[in-house]
């Protein structure tokens, strides 16, 4: 059975850096790509970023281009969202989730790790 | 900026069927976004219904369908029970690697 555990959550100041990571088991992670997802407290689910099976190719949401960073270890079945200048606003439950091997849908998903930025 | 629409609420009486459905701002839905649906219920992660427009996800009960209705994408569920009330979202692939998801649609069974 696909298995995704999120990390890293916590509270943090607006303007600072946070990382998180989602290590994947029971499956073969080098071969999927991955994505994080997001909702805030009481709102709906926002794609914030996705990258391809090797790392390659990395896509993000117009609300974290250019502060949040995807990336991947396949050697520690590890995906990372690296989140740079911290808004209020970043304040979410973070989920990783699979990429499926096609029709471009989410086939698996975490538990989430919730990020709280405030002063 | 692509805006997928969803019914912000819904209402269905047990044993009823209901349909929910997934606009675009620019635009028909079609099969080419790959439409997909997921559940929560409040606290628990969000679970696969459909993906593909209609291909149900393992586990999911077939009383959970999907379909292009017009120009949307469309989940139906059909004899809807008490445990069926969750939160609803789609979400379109747009292409280039970008994913949106609807507002999701907050379903009552009462």
């Amino acid at each position: 059975q696909v298995q995704l555990v999120e990390s890293g959550g916590g509270v943090v100041q607006p303007g600072r850096s946070l990382r998180l990571s989602c290590v994947g088991s029971e499956f073969n992670f080098r071969n999927y790509g991955m994505h994080w997802v997001r909702q805030a407290p009481g709102k709906g689910l926002e794609w914030v970023a996705v990258t391809s099976y090797d790392g390659s190719k990395k896509f993000y949401g117009d609300s974290v281009k250019g502060r949040f960073t995807i990336s991947r270890d396949n050697s520690k079945n590890t995906v990372y969202l690296q989140m740079n200048s911290l808004r209020v606003e970043d304040t979410a439950v973070y989920y990783c989730a699979r990429r499926s091997g096609w029709a471009e849908h989410f086939d698996n998903w975490g538990q989430g790790t919730l990020v709280t930025v405030s002063s | 900026q692509t805006v997928v629409s969803q019914e912000p609420s819904f209402s269905v009486s047990p044993g009823e069927t209901v349909t929910l459905t997934c606009g675009l701002s620019s635009g028909s839905v079609s099969a080419s976004f790959y439409p997909s649906w997921y559940q929560q219920t409040p606290g628990q992660s969000p679970r696969t219904l459909i993906y593909n427009t209609n291909i149900r996800s393992s586990g999911v009960p077939d009383r959970f369908s999907g379909s292009i209705l017009g120009n949307k994408a469309a989940l139906t569920i059909t004899g809807a029970q008490a445990d069926d009330e969750s939160d609803y979202y789609c979400v379109l692939y747009v292409g280039t690697g970008i994913w949106v998801f609807g507002g999701g649609t907050k379903l009552t069974v009462l």
